[in-house]
């Protein structure tokens, strides 16, 4: 089983529209957990934190449940920009970074 | 202020070459830790250097080696290099443990 496992999509969305997708760890100790953004051929760029009481950024909102250890990101009123591959990752005590494969967004005119 | 920098942006190795890829990381951060991203897939983790010492390792064979300076960059060496070493080479550098982890623009190494 991988340590971070996430949909791959991808999810098509209308631009405006709402769009969210889960990740779930394995790792019942991981210290701290993070979205990050990649577009095609790119390096891995932040997006968000996450923290256990929910965090919104603008347009996104990031949740942690430990208990089901899982991670969550919800997009509202796509835009077009928003079209990435959003990375779910999860950091242990060592500070090693795990990635999810990615989950795939298109966002639509 | 300069980001994590590496280089060669882009190799094309033959299968059996050895290769080195190069990191500089943020000013600042003495951590660098490197990942290999094939296609369609996230970032492994290779391994990550502190103290030019290689502090953790995941799950890549000897073939991959590193190396930390004392002014904190790093080298990734792949020998024996084989079709499936493909992929996308990202270096991110921290401070220590901590969670602001910067990624540079990766390099690109196609093995033929």
């Amino acid at each position: 089983r991988k340590e971070v496992e996430q949909d791959p999509g991808p999810f098509n969305v209308p631009e405006g529209a709402t769009v969210a997708f889960n990740c779930t760890y394995s790792n019942s100790a991981s210290q701290s957990f993070f979205w990050y953004r990649q577009d095609c051929r790119k390096e891995p760029k932040l997006l968000m934190s996450v923290y256990s009481s929910g965090n919104e950024d603008g347009r996104f909102t990031a949740q942690l449940n430990r208990a089901s250890q899982y991670i969550s990101l919800l997009i509202r009123d796509s835009k077009l920009s928003d079209s990435a591959t959003y990375l779910c990752v999860v950091i242990d005590s060592w500070g090693k970074l795990q990635f999810g494969a990615g989950t795939q967004v298109v966002v639509t005119p | 202020d300069a980001g994590v920098t590496q280089s060669p942006t882009h190799l094309i190795k033959t299968r059996g070459q050895q290769v080195t890829l190069r990191c500089s990381p943020k000013s600042g951060h003495d951590t660098v830790s490197w990942y290999q991203q094939a296609l369609g897939q996230g970032p492994q983790f290779i391994f990550q250097y502190y103290e030019e010492e290689e502090r953790q390792r995941g799950n890549f064979p000897d073939r991959f080696s590193g190396h930390q300076f004392p002014n904190y960059s790093s080298e990734l060496n792949v020998n024996a290099l084989l079709l499936g070493d493909s992929a996308l080479y990202l270096c991110a550098s921290s401070f220590d443990r901590g969670e602001g982890y910067t990624f540079g623009s990766g390099t690109r190494l196609t093995v033929v």
